[in-house]
């Protein structure tokens, strides 16, 4: 059964930083891309950042490039996003979710089949 | 960035009422349209993918068309469970967007 575990989520001051992780079981990591998709309290999905299988592609959307770094362990089985500078319009639960194909080696399909729980990003003073 | 958006933005049904959504991209996005169901305080799930192809495991009474840019989920018959959220997604762009949503709630 194909799980996906988000941890490293709570409460930061604007400005500060945050690592969020994701642990992967269930399939072979590194054979598919992965992504995180956030949502903000009460809000829709947005698209946040995608890496490869092999961690040579990544993608950021323009609201985090530059402030968020995605990087993967495949030896760990796990996925990071590294958040600084953040801003109260970063609050939000932040899932990763793994692509519906592997093997392709790019960011694509971009279909996220299997979700994690999300965890919880708060910015406040 | 290809905007997508979603009509109606909410709607009341009963369980066993056909319901249709719809969706529309900024651009044309082929058949690189996607679809989940969120309920509240848990994670989406996949129902559709490429416009019309249903994910392992989803009811048979889901489904997906369209192409360009224009799309419809419909489901032929509510049942209780389907009472949620759902978004389109278009994965035809590195930049993926998401629809705003359809609550579709108890009538």
């Amino acid at each position: 059964e194909v799980q996906l575990v988000e941890s490293g989520g709570g409460l930061v001051q604007p400005g500060g930083s945050l690592r969020l992780s994701c642990a992967a079981s269930g399939f072979t990591f590194s054979s598919y891309a992965m992504h995180w998709v956030r949502q903000a309290p009460g809000k829709g999905l947005e698209y946040v950042s995608a890496i490869s299988s092999n961690g040579g592609s990544t993608y950021y959307a323009n609201s985090v490039k530059g402030r968020f770094t995605i990087s993967r362990d495949n030896s760990k089985n796990t996925l990071y996003l590294q958040m600084g500078s953040l801003r109260a319009e970063d609050m939000a639960v932040y899932y990763c979710a793994r692509d519906l194909l592997g093997g392709s080696g790019s960011l694509t399909p971009k279909v996220f089949q299997h979700w994690g729980q999300g965890t919880l990003v708060t910015v406040s003073s | 960035d290809i905007q997508m958006t979603q009509s109606p933005s909410s709607l009341s049904a009963s369980v066993g009422d056909r319901v249709t959504i719809t969706c529309r991209a900024s651009q044309s996005i082929s058949s690189y349209l996607n679809w989940y169901q969120q309920k509240p305080g848990k994670a989406p799930k996949l129902l559709i993918y490429a416009a019309s192809s249903l994910q392992s495991g989803v009811p048979s009474r889901f489904s997906g068309s369209g192409s360009g840019t224009d799309f419809t989920l419909t489901i032929s018959s509510l049942q209780p469970e389907d009472f949620a959220t759902y978004y389109c997604q278009q994965s035809y762009s590195t930049a993926v967007t998401f629809g705003p949503g359809t609550k579709v709630d108890i009538k």
